[in-house]
């Protein structure tokens, strides 16, 4: 079974700074896809960004950009120019690239609360 | 269009009775998902609907909890007799035949006193 880890509970930058949140996984399958969702105290999960497994390119979403190493099994975001909206609580989030049942399920991490000091 | 919507966006209970949650999937969605979030914690998957059938179940705890979805859109939750370790937020999902990225809903937070 797949299994996704975030070892940073709880996260603070400075406003207009930069900050990363690590996340790693475990899977022995080689295509999958990788998300980060925001989580904000309204409890509606918003989708950040999502990776392929299979594109080398890491994506970016505008201030938000990820690390993908494939090979270490880390997913990482980093939110480039913090601003006080991106206050929230962060998941990282694994779902295989296979169609069969029990796959489609996406296996959370257990969250990185982000405070954003003005 | 609009996202999904779920009702009621709070639920107290007392121990022992019975609840119904809602979830209104996107339109268009024929992929539908139940996730339990207790406080502190992250989504565990609870059932997966692809269209009106439970094409993956293995994530509800007990024989208490049961989900429908009829008509291949709306999508009830139900618990029998509810226990105190049922308190937890429950938030639906939907996506698109084949899609990847699922879109959820505000949730509902059920509290079982």
């Amino acid at each position: 079974a797949q299994t996704v880890t975030q070892s940073q509970p709880e996260m603070s930058v400075q406003e207009a700074e930069t900050v990363t949140l690590s996340c790693t996984y475990d899977t022995s399958e080689s295509d999958y896809y990788l998300f980060w969702y925001k989580q904000p105290p309204s409890r509606q999960m918003i989708l950040v960004i999502r990776q392929e497994a299979y594109k080398q390119q890491n994506a970016t979403e505008n201030r938000f950009s990820v690390n993908f190493q494939k090979a270490a099994k880390s997913f990482s975001l980093k939110i480039s120019d913090s601003q006080l909206g991106d206050a929230a609580m962060y998941f990282c989030a694994y779902r295989s690239f296979l169609l069969i049942q029990g796959a489609q399920k996406l296996v959370f991490g257990q969250g990185t609360r982000l405070t954003i000091n003005p | 269009g609009a996202g999904v919507s779920q009702t009621p966006s709070n639920k107290v209970t007392e121990k022992g009775k019975y609840v119904e949650l809602r979830c209104d999937p996107i339109s268009g969605h024929t992929a539908l998902y139940w996730y339990r979030q207790s406080l502190g914690q992250g989504p565990e998957f609870l059932i997966y609907f692809q269209g009106t059938g439970a094409a993956d179940d293995s994530g509800l705890p007990n024989d208490r909890f049961f989900a429908v979805r009829p008509e291949g859109s709306v999508s009830t939750l139900k618990i029998q007799r509810t226990e105190r370790g049922d308190s937890a937020v429950y938030l639906c999902a939907s996506s698109s035949l084949g899609g990847e990225t699922q879109y959820f809903g505000p949730g509902t937070r059920l509290l079982v006193l």
